[in-house]
């Protein structure tokens, strides 16, 4: 069974860069057929996705935020991991690492999710 | 750049009861990628329909999924007390809004 785990630090300050990691357990992230998502839910609100990352390392980013993520993979330690730059109060939400199934990127497995509070 | 609508924004009916949840696209999109989750409150989404139709393992046969085009359907076709629950569609990397489904 997979199981994907975000870990990070849940208070961040404005400005300041947000860094999660997403440990992947029961599989490879290496294993053709996935893209590596990351989806953020502010409190209250709806699903945003921020972009996503294949095993090949080509990315996707949300036109929205794209000047300001940077999803990468570590193929040794089977974790892939987001940096958001220059962060304000309106990034503030549930950080939820996925794995989506290619090319409908429909998601098949979540982590249980990482709430991050942007605030000085 | 496609919008993904939902409709209604709360359904508020009896366990028992069918539920049908629409979405709509601001544009045409394949079907292929069209899919439906279900979520809790502080729990994570739950992947119930890919493919506008096929539902996803362990995904209970009184949930449906059909449409093409710009309109889309998630029907419950009765009400169990665990389907109460906020529910989404997704084209690709796109959410709609969201239909709360809610006890009346």
């Amino acid at each position: 069974q997979l199981q994907l785990q975000e870990s990070g630090s849940g208070l961040v300050k404005p400005s300041q860069t947000l860094s999660l990691t997403c440990a992947v357990s029961g599989g490879s992230i290496s294993s053709g057929g996935y893209s590596w998502s990351w989806i953020r839910q502010p409190p209250g609100k709806g699903l945003e996705w921020i972009g996503y990352i294949y095993h090949s390392g080509s990315t996707y980013y949300n036109p929205s935020l794209k000047s300001r993520v940077t999803i990468s993979v570590d193929r040794s330690k089977n974790q892939f991991s987001l940096k958001l730059s220059s962060v304000t109060a309106a990034d503030t939400a549930v950080y939820y690492c996925a794995r989506g199934v290619v090319p409908a990127a429909a998601i098949d497995y979540w982590g249980q999710g990482t709430l991050v509070t942007v605030s000085s | 750049e496609i919008v993904l609508t939902q409709s209604p924004g709360t359904l508020s009916l009896s366990p028992g009861e069918r539920a049908t949840l629409s979405c709509r696209a601001s544009q045409s999109v394949s079907s292929s990628y069209l899919a439906w989750y279900q979520q809790k409150p502080g729990q994570a989404p739950r992947l119930l329909i890919y493919g506008a139709s096929s539902r996803a393992t362990g995904i209970p046969d009184r949930f449906s999924g059909s449409g093409s085009g710009t309109d889309f359907t998630l029907t419950i076709s009765r009400l169990e007390p665990e389907d109460f629950a906020v529910y989404y569609c997704q084209q690709y990397v796109l959410f709609g809004g969201g239909t709360k489904v809610e006890i009346k």
